[in-house]
């Protein structure tokens, strides 16, 4: 799997988005970008995946540059509860291929 | 709630002693996953199986061992267990069909070893 590269931490005041920056620049064609995030000692929780294309659900948007050399995640509104620990890996598609954390980032939420 | 089960949520033990962690998938999910978080560090993957099969093998220390059974639930065995083992040990799961696909995580098991 590709290797990222996430900044330590970022600070984001709520109800403004909350921009997340990862870079994967060493990504192969049959990489996708998956983002997770972690909440104080309980178990990560899936946010959003992407091949090449933006794309948005309820939780986030993810925006892939065109080289695919790296990725911003963004959540729209941030609130307190979003505060958490944002890990952003790359991963081989296929059959159940393995999924490496690196160190993330630990976005603090605040007033 | 992710619909991935973990037993038991805490355990307490001794240095030498061993233990059994256990892990439900969700319905339908072929592949399952373990990982490691000791306190203040990052999520260590130790091992998955796929559909009753080990599929990859990441820092897994040779005390600890893990199968998956027919009926695609997990254990993951933790023998001679040292201090240094308390953590917390978290399961996933995915379809693991071809594709991307989301792993869902359980609330994880919190080891105490003293």
């Amino acid at each position: 799997d590709a290797k990222t590269t996430q900044p330590p931490s970022m600070d984001c005041a709520e109800g403004r988005a909350a921009n997340l920056p990862c870079n994967h620049s060493t990504i192969s064609g049959n990489e996708y970008v998956y983002w997770y995030r972690q909440i104080h000692s309980q178990g990560p929780q899936y946010i959003i995946h992407g091949l090449k294309n933006n794309e948005t659900n309820e939780m986030a948007s993810l925006i892939i540059t065109e080289d695919r050399k790296s990725s911003t995640l963004i959540l729209p509104h941030a609130t307190l509860r979003d505060t958490a620990v944002y890990y952003c890996i790359v991963r081989v598609r296929g059959t159940a291929s393995k999924l490496t954390f690196g160190t993330g980032t630990r976005l603090q939420v605040t007033l | 709630d992710s619909g991935v089960t973990q037993t038991p949520k805490h355990l307490i033990t001794a240095t030498g002693q061993r233990v059994t962690l256990r892990c439900s998938p969700r319905s339908g999910d072929l592949s399952v996953y373990w990982y490691q978080q000791s306190l203040d560090q990052g999520l260590q993957f130790l091992i998955q199986y796929y559909n009753g099969e080990e599929r990859a093998k990441g820092n897994i220390l040779e005390r600890f061992s893990a199968q998956q059974f027919p009926d695609l639930h997990s254990e993951l065995n933790l023998s001679s267990l040292e201090l240094g083992d308390s953590a917390l040990y978290f399961c996933a799961s995915s379809v693991g069909t071809e594709g991307a696909t989301e792993a869902f995580f359980g609330q994880g098991t919190r080891l105490t070893v003293v």
